[in-house]
């Protein structure tokens, strides 16, 4: 009954730097999200993916920003070369899908990743 | 593009009181709209979801309810508590699969 993970928790790197962000849904999610939230800024939303559809990544700030979720399950987001104004926390949220039915939307988040670009 | 705001930003009360935070939207075309809590350092808890063509959801001391065609969500919190204490967070979706987030209200519930 393990909810959302991610990881790491923290991570401190260099601008330029590439870093990947890990999440684990809740087991027999098929809908996974990705959102950013900064301070001044409130939370956006990034990226989805839903089944084994072609993913949504309207939200996704700029090309240096990727995200792949493996086998359905477990995503990583990729950030590339990152700049200072890349420091937020990330947040993934995983729901059962809307295929599910009304219930079926319910976003559940993870506690995110926060991310400081020195 | 919707936009969503929450007021008041910042709200202290009493333990004890009945509370009411508000939210707003401009584009009424949602499909649903969800309130969720955040805990300082820790992610978001969902707290009710309502579907467009619901007026309310109630979850113990939590109600909130929903006027779509003038894109306002209220949420009633009765009896409040210091564990109430928290920012609350409105989400709304449109077409598309992304919730947008109004700015939150940060609660503060005195013992």
């Amino acid at each position: 009954g393990a909810g959302v993970s991610q990881s790491p928790s923290n991570k401190v790197t260099e601008k330029g730097k590439d870093v990947e962000l890990r999440c684990d849904p809740i087991s027999g999610h098929t809908a996974l999200y990705w959102y950013r939230q900064s301070l001044g800024q409130g939370l956006e939303f990034l990226i989805y993916f839903q089944g084994n559809s072609a993913p949504d990544k309207s939200g996704l700030p700029s090309d240096r920003f990727s995200a792949e979720r493996t086998g359905g399950s477990v995503s990583t987001l990729t950030i590339q070369r990152t700049q200072q104004e890349d420091s937020a926390v990330y947040l993934c949220a995983s729901s059962l899908g809307v295929l599910a039915g009304t219930g079926g939307e319910t976003q559940y988040f993870g506690p995110g990743t926060r991310l400081l670009v020195l | 593009k919707q936009e969503v705001t929450q007021i008041p930003a910042a709200l202290s009360v009493p333990e004890g009181e009945n509370l009411v935070l508000n939210c707003s939207f401009t584009d009424s075309a949602i499909y649903n709209l969800q309130w969720f809590r955040q805990d300082p350092g820790k992610g978001l808890t969902s707290l009710l979801l309502i579907q467009s063509s619901q007026r309310e959801q109630t979850s113990g001391r939590l109600n909130a309810s929903l006027d779509k065609s003038s894109g306002r969500s209220t949420l009633y919190i009765a009896a409040s508590q210091p564990g109430d204490s928290a920012t609350y967070l409105c989400a709304v979706r449109n077409a598309g699969n992304m919730l947008t987030f109004g700015g939150g209200t940060r609660l503060m519930v005195k013992p």
